[in-house]
C-alpha cells in the first residue's frame, strides 16, 4: 500500500521565520502536487512538480521534488499570518492521487 | 468556468436515512473522484471514474455506499442507510484528460448524521 507521510503534522511558527515541510512517499512517482486548505474550505492547488529536481516558487513558498529520495519539500520563507492553513502533498501514480496527512501551519504574529 | 460544483453544502440527517450527494465536474474533464475527509483519517479516496466508468471503488467503506456517474456532467454518492460514523466532509474533484494536471476540488459537502 502506498504511503505518503508529511512532517511535521503541526507547525507553529513566528512571523518572519523560515521553515520546511517534508513529504515522503513509498512508491516510484515523478508527479507530485502541493495543495493548501483553509479551515472549512476546499483544497487549492499550489504547485505541480513533474520531474526529478523540479523546483517551483510562488511568493514566500518554494516546493521541490527529489524522485530518487522520494521526497518533496515545501519551504516557507519569512512567514506571514496569511500563510496559516493546512498544506497537503499528493502523489500521482497514474490517475490515482494519494494524499499525505497534511501539515497544519499556524503563523504567530 | 464555475469550477466543480457540489450540493448540498451542508446536510444534517438522522441515522438510518438515505443521503445523496451531488457533483458537477468541470466541463471537459474526463475523470471524477470522490474523497472523504475526517480529522481521524484525513483524506480518503472513495471511488474514481474515468469517462463515466468506475475504475476503482476499493475505497468505498461498505455496501451502504454507492456512486454513479450517468453522464459526463453529473455524479452522485449515496449512503443508505446512513450512520453517525459517516459524518465527514465529502469532496468531489475532477481532472482533465491532459497529463500532469492537478485535481480540481469542489467546495465539499459537510455531512452530519445524528
Amino acid at each position: 500500500e502506498l504511503k505518503v507521510e508529511q512532517n511535521p503534522l503541526f507547525l507553529s511558527m513566528q512571523e518572519g521565520k523560515n521553515y520546511t515541510i517534508y513529504c515522503n512517499y513509498s512508491t516510484t512517482s515523478d508527479r507530485l502536487y502541493w495543495y493548501r486548505q483553509d479551515p472549512g474550505k476546499s483544497l487549492e492547488s499550489l504547485f505541480v512538480l513533474l520531474s526529478n529536481g523540479a523546483v517551483k516558487q510562488e511568493g514566500r513558498l518554494m516546493a521541490s521534488l527529489d524522485t530518487k529520495a522520494r521526497l518533496s519539500t515545501l519551504h516557507i520563507t519569512a512567514a506571514v499570518h496569511d500563510l496559516s492553513a493546512t498544506y497537503f502533498c499528493a502523489v500521482d501514480t497514474g490517475n490515482q492521487f494519494y494524499f499525505g496527512t497534511g501539515t497544519s501551519l499556524t503563523v504567530i504574529p | 468556468d464555475a469550477g466543480v460544483i457540489q450540493s448540498p453544502r451542508h446536510e444534517v440527517t438522522e441515522m438510518g436515512q438515505e443521503v445523496t450527494l451531488r457533483c458537477k465536474p468541470i466541463s471537459g474533464h474526463n475523470s471524477l473522484f470522490w474523497y472523504r475527509q475526517t480529522m481521524m483519517r484525513g483524506l480518503e479516496l472513495l471511488i474514481y471514474f474515468n469517462n463515466n466508468v468506475p475504475i476503482d471503488d476499493s475505497g468505498m467503506p461498505e455496501d451502504r455506499f454507492s456512486a454513479k456517474m450517468p453522464n459526463a456532467s453529473f455524479s452522485t454518492l449515496k449512503i443508505q442507510p446512513s450512520e453517525p460514523r459517516d459524518s465527514a466532509v465529502y469532496f468531489c474533484a475532477s481532472l482533465p484528460g491532459s497529463y500532469n494536471s492537478p485535481l480540481h476540488f469542489g467546495n465539499g459537502t459537510r455531512l452530519t448524521v445524528t
